[in-house]
């Protein structure tokens, strides 16, 4: 089944110590979305791309950087987490940017010790 | 800023009962979503809302859009375990999708 997967399922990181976080889609979708979800909150979105146009919430620190090589992979890459960035992270996809139905993957739920 | 209100944020109940969940804004949407996430996993599209006083069926869950488009409600009749999870509105604002604070529906047996 085409679908939209998140690894790993759970991570465990030290504070200021580096972390990625991957996501990948067999569906062939032109976008691909990262999320941050605290507890019991709505997702927050913290950037996209656009096949290779990187497009940047106004709002996400700068700790928090993305890479898409292909269209299938989209990776989440934390320079220095702090404890506040434990979080779920939700990738999702759709075909065309705009008023286009998402598709989310599982999420990683991230911990900072 | 397009704001999207949910009401009740916490809702615990009994199988059988019935329910609603309230999603309001002042701003004027042309479509909402309806997803469901259990505890662990993503977000999932229930349905989406695109005409104005339109009213969508799915099994148990009855969806309706406002007739201004501001405002959305979801009816779930006799509830399940099964329709334990946290419920959220959404709408886009141009090309960025735009959440509800969310409802967290706990059924109990």
């Amino acid at each position: 089944d085409a679908m939209v997967i998140q690894n790993p399922r759970y991570q465990v990181t030290q504070f200021g110590k580096p972390v990625t976080l991957s996501c990948s889609q067999t569906l062939n979708h032109n976008v691909m979305y990262w999320y941050q979800q605290k507890s019991s909150q709505a997702p927050k979105l913290l950037f996209h791309y656009y096949d290779k146009d990187f497009n940047n919430e106004a709002d996400t620190p700068d700790n928090f950087q993305s890479r898409r090589p292909n269209t299938s992979f989209c990776f989440l890459d934390i320079r220095s987490p702090g404890l506040g960035d434990a979080a779920m992270y939700l990738c999702a996809t759709s075909i065309y940017r705009g008023q286009e139905t998402q598709y989310f993957g599982p999420g990683t739920r991230l911990l900072v010790l | 800023t397009q704001l999207l209100e949910q009401s009740p944020q916490f809702l615990s109940i009994q199988e059988g009962e019935n329910l609603t969940v309230y999603c309001n804004s002042s701003s004027v949407f042309s479509s909402l979503q309806w997803y469901r996430q259990e505890p662990g996993e993503g977000p999932v599209l229930l349905v989406t809302v695109v005409t104005g006083g339109e009213v969508k069926k799915l099994k148990r869950l009855t969806f309706q859009f406002g007739d201004a488009r501001k405002d959305s409600s979801l009816h779930i009749t006799a509830a399940q375990t099964g329709d334990t999870g946290l419920y959220l509105c959404a709408g886009y604002n141009t090309d960025k999708l735009i959440f509800g604070t969310g409802t967290r529906l706990q059924v109990f047996p």
